[in-house]
C-alpha cells in the first residue's frame, strides 16, 4: 500500500530556532514529492522535489529529497511565530490523474 | 484570478440530507480534486476529473458524487448526508500531471458538520 509518514507529528520551538521536518514515502511509482503549508485554511504550495540531492530555497526554508532512501526534509531557519502551521507532505504517484498522497502532517507551533 | 473558489465555507446538515458543494477554478486546468481532511489526518482523495466530462473515483468515494460538465466547474455532491462526512473538503486543480507542472492549488475549504 502506498503510504507518506511524516514525523515529528508535533513539535514546539521557540522563535529563532531552526526546524526539520521529515517526510519518508512508499509509493508504486514515484513522480514527484510535495510540501505545502497549511494555516487555518487551504494548504499553500511551498516547493515541488523531482531529482535527488538538489536544494529547493525559498528565503528561510529548504527542502531536499533523497530518492535512494525515499524520504525528504523541510528546514526552516530562523523560525517566526508566523512559521506555526501544519506542514504536509504529498507524493504525486504514477498513473495519468496526478494523485496526490498526503502524509498526516507536522504541527509546528512556534512560541515567542 | 481568483484561483480555486468554493461555496459554502461552512455548513450543518443533518443526517439524510443532501447538499452540493461548489467549487469553480479561473486557471484553465484540467484537473481537478476533491479531497476531505478530518482531524489529525492528511487529505483523503474522494474523486477527480482529467477533463469535462471526464470523472473518476479516488480512495474514498463512497457517499458522493461528482460531474464535471464544463473545465471550471466540479461539484461534489453528498446524497444522504451521514456522521461520517462530518470533515473539511478542499477542492484542488492543476494545470498538467505532466512531472515539474502538477502542482494542485487548493481553495480555502468547506466546513460540513453531520448531526
Amino acid at each position: 500500500e502506498d503510504k507518506v509518514v511524516q514525523s515529528p507529528l508535533s513539535l514546539v520551538v521557540h522563535e529563532g530556532d531552526t526546524v526539520t521536518l521529515n517526510c519518508s514515502y512508499e509509493v508504486t511509482n514515484f513522480r514527484s514529492l510535495l510540501w505545502y503549508k497549511q494555516e487555518k485554511k487551504a494548504p499553500t504550495f511551498l516547493f515541488m522535489l523531482t531529482s535527488s540531492g538538489i536544494e529547493k530555497k525559498s528565503g528561510r526554508l529548504s527542502s531536499i529529497l533523497d530518492k535512494k532512501e525515499l524520504f525528504s526534509i523541510l528546514n526552516i531557519t530562523a523560525t517566526q511565530t508566523g512559521d506555526s502551521a501544519i506542514y504536509l507532505c504529498a507524493v504525486v504517484n504514477g498513473g495519468s490523474q496526478g494523485n496526490l498522497i498526503f502524509g498526516k502532517g507536522t504541527k509546528l507551533s512556534v512560541k515567542p | 484570478n481568483a484561483g480555486v473558489t468554493q461555496t459554502p465555507k461552512f455548513r450543518i446538515l443533518k443526517i439524510g440530507q443532501s447538499m452540493t458543494l461548489q467549487c469553480a477554478q479561473d486557471m484553465n486546468h484540467n484537473y481537478m480534486y476533491w479531497y476531505r481532511q478530518d482531524p489529525g489526518m492528511g487529505l483523503k482523495l474522494i474523486y477527480y476529473s482529467v477533463g469535462a466530462g471526464i470523472t473518476d473515483k479516488g480512495e474514498v468515494p463512497n457517499g458522493y458524487n461528482v460531474s464535471r460538465s464544463t473545465t471550471e466547474d466540479f461539484p461534489l455532491r453528498l446524497e444522504l448526508a451521514a456522521p461520517s462526512q462530518t470533515s473539511v473538503y478542499f477542492c484542488a486543480s492543476s494545470y498538467s500531471t505532466v512531472v515539474g507542472l502538477e502542482t494542485q492549488y487548493f481553495g480555502p475549504g468547506t466546513r460540513l458538520l453531520v448531526l
